[in-house]
């Protein structure tokens, strides 16, 4: 069962540079989010999405963008890497909005911008 | 999602049983008390969730308080892998379709540590 998927493990970029995140899932989950969490703190959601074809804001959305163009794959993308994203980078998914279901998460990115 | 609110850390030795506490005063009568832990260098994982009823897994146990104002995350056996954040989040009911989208809102947590 490989569950959710985030590929690379570590990174470091340059300043300016761009890069994309993956993340993939196997479960059929239709809700998946990307959360970022700097050291000593909680996460915080940057998109999410609801299905293929849908995806939204959450707090800390700048100077990020998503797709989803399948259920299985949510890839974040970072157009301009500056210093102020270097952090940990979680994706996760839930199967709907139901508060009763728990979401599953990726073991992370970590991200330095030097 | 409603807030919680966490000691900042909690020490327990190995073997024994230990109490993580939760005050969430705000909770309204649908929202889910969600527990997730994470160990260093992971993601958050989850750990059991309950609406009234006290919750028993194979993980943990969750005692939730009569006025559901507070809950309690009992580990029985606290092992050196027990090291980690644990988060206590609250999670709108299915009827607040004006909410939240079903994201998970963390706070610091209760660090936990663990000695042999």
């Amino acid at each position: 069962n490989a569950g959710v998927t985030q590929t690379p493990k570590f990174r470091i970029l340059k300043i300016g540079q761009s890069m994309t995140l993956q993340c993939a899932q196997d479960m059929n989950h239709n809700y998946m989010y990307w959360y970022r969490q700097d050291p000593g703190m909680g996460l915080k959601l940057i998109y999410y999405s609801v299905g293929a074809g849908i995806t939204d804001k959450g707090e800390v959305p700048n100077g990020y963008n998503v797709s989803r163009s399948t259920t299985e794959d949510f890839p974040l993308r970072l157009e301009l890497a500056a210093p102020s994203q270097t952090s940990v980078y979680f994706c996760a998914t839930t199967p709907d909005r139901n508060s009763n279901q728990p979401q599953h998460f990726g073991d992370g990115t970590r991200l330095s911008i030097l | 999602d409603a807030k919680t609110t966490q000691p900042n850390s909690m020490e327990s030795n190995e073997e024994e049983p230990v109490h993580l506490p939760c005050n969430h005063s705000t909770i309204s009568g649908t929202d889910y008390i969600h527990w997730y832990r994470q160990l260093p260098s992971q993601g958050p994982e989850y750990v059991i969730h309950g609406l009234t009823s006290n919750v028993n897994n194979r993980m943990a146990s969750l005692a939730i308080a009569e006025d559901r104002k507070s809950s309690t995350l009992i580990l029985h056996r606290a092992t050196l892998r027990d090291a980690a954040v644990y988060y206590c989040i609250l999670r709108e009911g299915p009827m607040n379709y004006g909410g939240s989208q079903g994201n998970l809102i963390f706070g610091k947590g209760t660090k936990l540590s663990v000695k042999p």
